[in-house]
């Protein structure tokens, strides 16, 4: 079956540090990927659109410049949580479809981010 | 109006009991319908697609009403590894999906 794989699982970083995580596509070419951000016993949020080869589309009430994607091939998506605040400890997923319509999402397995 | 509707819960069944859960959906052009399972602190994991006729796997069963836009799962005797969120996704087209809120289950002993 399809796989996403994101990494890194886990980290912990000071307040004002970059943290740049990483979306794969193991086995299929997703053209558009997403990612969301979930807070503790709440529900998954959409943060982006990441579409390969051009800009991301953000949801509102993201800010564009604090959370950088760059979508630069088929199997490739990066979020970077750029001067990361402790209020930006979150749970990071994101997902691929394998074709438009009709496929499910697979979802990466998560980056749990901490901020100190 | 949301485009998903999912009941929260939490459910608390005991095991063994058969439990159901509802999404409804507003977009009545909407073409594929999913339910996911999530444990605490992991990712979505998909559980089953939902077809038009219907769809079961073991203990699971998922059924779409197209006519009342809502899609179900029905969980048959269940286990105390069936604790999790359960989240439907609704895609009405290319490359958009709409989540439910997730319906927290607890099966207790």
């Amino acid at each position: 079956g399809a796989v996403v794989s994101q990494h890194p699982s886990w980290v912990i970083c000071k307040s004002g540090t970059s943290v740049k995580i990483e979306c794969r596509s193991l086995d299929f070419q997703a053209t558009t990927m997403f990612w969301y951000r979930q807070f503790p016993k709440q529900s998954l949020m959409l943060m982006a659109t990441s579409n390969e080869g051009s800009k991301a589309t953000y949801e509102q009430g993201v800010e564009k410049d604090k959370f950088l994607i760059n979508h630069a091939s088929l199997t490739l998506s990066t979020l970077t949580v750029t001067s990361a605040h402790p209020e930006d400890s979150s749970f990071y997923i994101c997902s691929a479809s394998q074709s438009a319509g009709n496929s499910p999402l697979h979802f990466g397995n998560g980056t749990r981010l901490t901020v100190t | 109006r949301k485009e998903v509707e999912q009941d929260p819960g939490p459910f608390n069944v005991p095991e063994g009991a058969t439990v159901a859960f509802n999404c409804t959906y507003s977009n009545s052009a909407s073409q594929s319908f999913f339910w996911y399972r999530q444990d605490c602190r992991k990712e979505p994991k998909l559980l089953m697609s939902v077809y038009s006729s219907g769809n079961e796997d073991g203990r699971f069963t998922a059924q779409l009403n197209r006519a009342s836009q809502y899609i179900s799962l029905l969980i048959r005797d269940s286990k105390l590894s069936d604790s999790a969120t359960y989240l439907c996704v609704v895609n009405p087209w290319g490359n958009q999906f709409y989540f439910g809120t997730g319906t927290s289950l607890t099966v207790i002993p």
